[in-house]
């Protein structure tokens, strides 16, 4: 079945560093979630993507879908300690029931 | 007040009791799901429902049950709960559009532990 590869699993940065999270599908994928956790807390939904080719901007974070539709990606730039949390890639699968999930990349930002 | 509920928020349980974990939501949603979560393994889901009457297995229902009593409500019974059911549980809720790619809302959670 359709599964959803998200790498790295953690990532630490200093603040003010960028962080990129990937999203890898080894078919095709018909859209795109993004989610955010922070520590102790539940997903948060953040932006979703459609469109091959796709790049959506939200303040300091750009979501991109690729052109095969196969692979996505959120670049956070100059991070800062509130971006802390686990960010989570997720689609629908062919029968748009239910969401497969990527395991999620944790960041954790040194102040 | 939150739009998605979960009761309780979090229980301590032994081996072999039966165990119910409630949502409601106030969304006005028909879709709802119950995932649970452990550290490394992300969110599985264990049953959805679009539906009173439309009610799925997701990938790990083994030693799960629910029940959908009413458009708003969607709980999760462990009839007989085990160790390695400890998690955190979560319940979501996600509408109908024009789109078929509806985003999910989350509740709380219930952290359970099973001793």
């Amino acid at each position: 079945g359709q599964q959803v590869m998200q790498i790295p699993q953690y990532q630490h940065v200093q603040e003010g560093e960028d962080f990129t999270t990937y999203c890898n599908s080894s078919t095709t994928l018909s859209n795109i979630q993004w989610y955010k956790q922070r520590p102790g807390g539940h997903p948060v939904f953040l932006i979703q993507l459609v469109k091959s080719g796709e790049v959506k901007k939200q303040k300091r974070l750009t979501f991109q879908f690729g052109e095969a539709k196969k692979n996505s990606s959120l670049h956070i730039t100059a991070t800062q300690t509130t971006d802390v949390g686990t960010y989570f890639c997720a689609s629908y699968a062919g029968n748009n029931r239910k969401l497969i999930w990527g395991l999620g990349t944790s960041l954790a930002v040194n102040p | 007040d939150a739009d998605v509920t979960q009761t309780p928020r979090n229980r301590i349980t032994k081996t072999g009791k039966r165990i119910m974990l409630e949502c409601s939501q106030t969304k006005g949603h028909d879709r709802m799901y119950w995932y649970r979560q452990d550290p490394g393994l992300g969110l599985r889901l264990i049953y959805y429902s679009f539906d009173v009457k439309d009610i799925n297995k997701g990938e790990i229902s083994d030693g799960y049950s629910v029940s959908r009593q009413a458009q708003a409500k969607f709980s999760l019974s462990l009839e007989s709960a085990i160790p390695n059911q400890t998690a955190l549980y979560f319940c979501a809720t996600s509408g109908r559009s024009g789109s078929s790619y509806n985003e999910q809302f989350f509740g709380p959670g219930t952290r359970l532990t099973v001793l």
